[in-house]
């Protein structure tokens, strides 16, 4: 059972548009974690957002979590070609610190 | 500080053999896990440590085994290699909270 629904799975754009990436579940999670991850490297955390509602905002990049904790998205202003990777998130339920990931959104930006 | 790092690279195994993959952090963090990467999958959850001295299965353990030698060190087992084990491996570790710090990943192939 895939918890957490990553959408969409690939997407490939023009340096200087916008996009939204989404990422839903029908559970409900204390905290959710957005991560972007590059070809041959580690996952890194960008942000993380625990309150229903919450939006964060790192440069171009703004998150969000929805009002009953069960969804999140991350939208990108003005995307660069420096914006590709793997955007994951995933979710933590409970405090055993386990995460569940989604499968990830791949993000092309063409310059 | 090189936070978390593992060994090998990269691997090529025999259907059979067997081999550890490595893993260390400099952090201090109390929680350590083993991830496997797949395409199209996401990140699954193979064993996780909760602190040092106590480790629990994860999604998909079959297969391996873990060793959580030290606080620093979590070391993950292949008793008998198997082609569907070829993946992309993150260790990762958390100081006690949703964030996790992952490793540049092992790349395994089995022939």
């Amino acid at each position: 059972t895939q918890l957490l629904e990553q959408s969409p799975q690939f997407l490939s754009i023009q340096e200087g548009e916008n996009l939204t990436v989404y990422c839903n579940s029908s559970s409900v999670f204390s905290s959710l974690q957005w991560y972007r991850q590059e070809p041959g490297e580690g996952p890194v955390l960008l942000v993380t957002v625990v309150t229903g509602g919450e939006v964060k905002k790192l440069k171009r990049l703004t998150f969000q979590f929805g009002d009953a904790r069960k969804d999140s998205s991350l939208h990108i202003t003005a995307a660069q070609p420096g914006d590709t990777g793997l955007y994951l998130c995933a979710g933590a339920r409970g405090s055993n610190y386990k995460l569940t990931f989604g499968k990830g959104t791949l993000l092309t930006v063409n310059p | 500080n090189a936070g978390v790092t593992q060994t090998p690279k990269f691997q090529v195994l025999k259907t059979g053999q067997s081999m550890t993959l490595q893993c260390a952090q400099d952090m201090n963090h109390n929680s350590m896990y083993w991830y496997r990467q797949d395409p199209g999958m996401g990140l699954r959850l193979i064993y996780y440590s909760a602190s040092e001295g106590t480790t629990d299965k994860g999604e998909v353990p079959n297969g391996y085994n873990v060793s959580r030698l030290n606080k620093r060190e979590f070391s993950l087992r292949l008793e008998s290699a198997a082609p569907s084990q070829t993946s992309v491996y993150f260790c990762a570790s958390s100081p006690a909270t949703d964030t996790q710090y992952f490793g540049p990943g092992t790349r395994l192939t089995v022939l």
